[in-house]
Parts: C-alpha cells; structure tokens; sequence
C-alpha cells in the first residue's frame, strides 16, 4: 500500500508554455502533499506544502504565482509551471502523507517528473 | 537554520560493509531518516530512527545515532551491486518538514 504516482514522468516544453505536473495517492487519502525539486547531483528542496481544500504554503524564495499548486481532492494534487523557462527544467517530486499532522515518517513518494524546458 | 551533510561519494566491493555518514544541525530533530534513490527515480525509505534511539537494526540495514554529536550513520551489511544509488540522509522535528542533506552516491564494485 502507500503508493504515489506522477504523470507525466517525463516533459519536454518550449520556453514560455505552461506545464501541469499530477501527482495521485493510488491506495489511500492523502491530506497533504508534498512537491519537492532536485537538480543533478544536488538534495531534494522543498518548494511547497499542499492541504486538501486549501491553499499552498510556499517555501521562501518559490514564486507561487510561478508554481501553481492545486489540491483539489485526497488523491490529487497539481504543479503547474507557468511561463516556463530553461532554469525551471529540473527533476519535480512529489511525496504525500496520509495524516493532517503531517508526521513526516508517513510521507510517501512519487516516481519523480523530469521537465525539461527548451 | 536547519542543515544536514553528508559526503558526496563512497565506493566500496561487492560483500564489504559500506558505512555512510551525517551530520545535522537541528537539536529539535525528532526523527531521522535514511532514503534511497536510483537513477531517474523518487525516494525510496530505507528506515527511520527515532531521536531517543542509539541504533535501530533492520536486515543488512543498521543505524547508529549520536546525538550529542549530532551523528548519524548507515551501515550497509553484504553490500551488493543492487545496493549502488544515492542514499539521503533526512531529519525533521516533530510534525515538521523533512531536511535532506546532498546525498551519497554509493558505488559498489564487484
């Protein structure tokens, strides 16, 4: 059980489109999720909180206006990348917990997206 | 603020031990974590320790915490090719978030 998937693993876009990422709890509710980006070679940093029905707290320095994030359901939560540039290519991945505390041993991870913005 | 590091690459044979290490900042840390992670893949937890522990054994996998030192450590038993990725250290305070540190790429030869 605790499985996270991502979709789409993989993008490759034009500088300037946007670029939704999904991240799904497959086999439980999950009321927080979590959405993480890694560049090569480099530790994971987190760039957002996401509660179900509630607005996203933003780690400092992320550009919320850039990184859209919706949790509209227990299963579902959305990055989106606006006007992307090729900075933004990274590795995206998301992780989810099943309680509201947020205890972090609980948090489950994503396969990971890789964008890739040309 | 919170920092947690680890050095960047260890090499070891195929059947030796390879002993990976951590340091951190945070004397908050509740828990600490060891996470895998294969190329082009997420994370995969390895285990957990709880911060009043001083070792926690699983399989080949054994954890060692220093809290004094602000040490922790992961020691891999029989180590085998299949066992060469990343290895992330984490830590985070209770119901707070989780603070990697850069990651070791652990390299088995046979």
């Amino acid at each position: 059980g605790a499985v996270v998937s991502q979709h789409p693993s993989w993008v490759i876009c034009k500088s300037g489109t946007s670029v939704k990422i999904e991240c799904r709890s497959l086999d439980f509710q999950a009321t927080t999720m979590f959405w993480y980006r890694q560049f090569p070679k480099q530790s994971l940093m987190l760039m957002a909180t996401s509660n179900e029905g509630s607005k996203a707290t933003y780690e400092q320095g992320v550009e919320k206006d850039k990184f859209l994030i919706n949790h509209a359901s227990l299963t579902l939560s959305t990055l989106t990348v606006t006007s992307a540039h090729p900075e933004d290519s990274s590795f995206y991945i998301c992780s989810a917990t099943r309680g509201s505390s947020g205890i972090s041993y609980e948090q489950y991870f994503g396969p990971g997206t890789r964008l890739t913005v040309t | 603020g919170e920092d947690v590091e680890q050095s960047l690459f260890l090499s070891v044979r195929e059947g030796d031990s390879s002993v990976i290490n951590c340091t951190y900042t945070d004397s908050s840390s509740t828990y600490l974590y060891w996470y895998k992670q294969e190329p082009g893949a997420g994370l995969q937890l390895l285990t957990y320790i709880f911060s009043n522990m001083d070792m926690k054994q699983d399989q080949r996998l054994t954890v060692l915490l220093n809290k004094k030192d602000k040490h922790l450590s992961l020691r891999i038993a029989d180590t085998q090719t299949g066992d060469s990725a990343i290895y992330f250290c984490a830590e985070s305070s209770l119901g707070g978030k989780l603070i990697f540190g850069q990651g070791t790429e652990l390299s088995v030869k046979p």
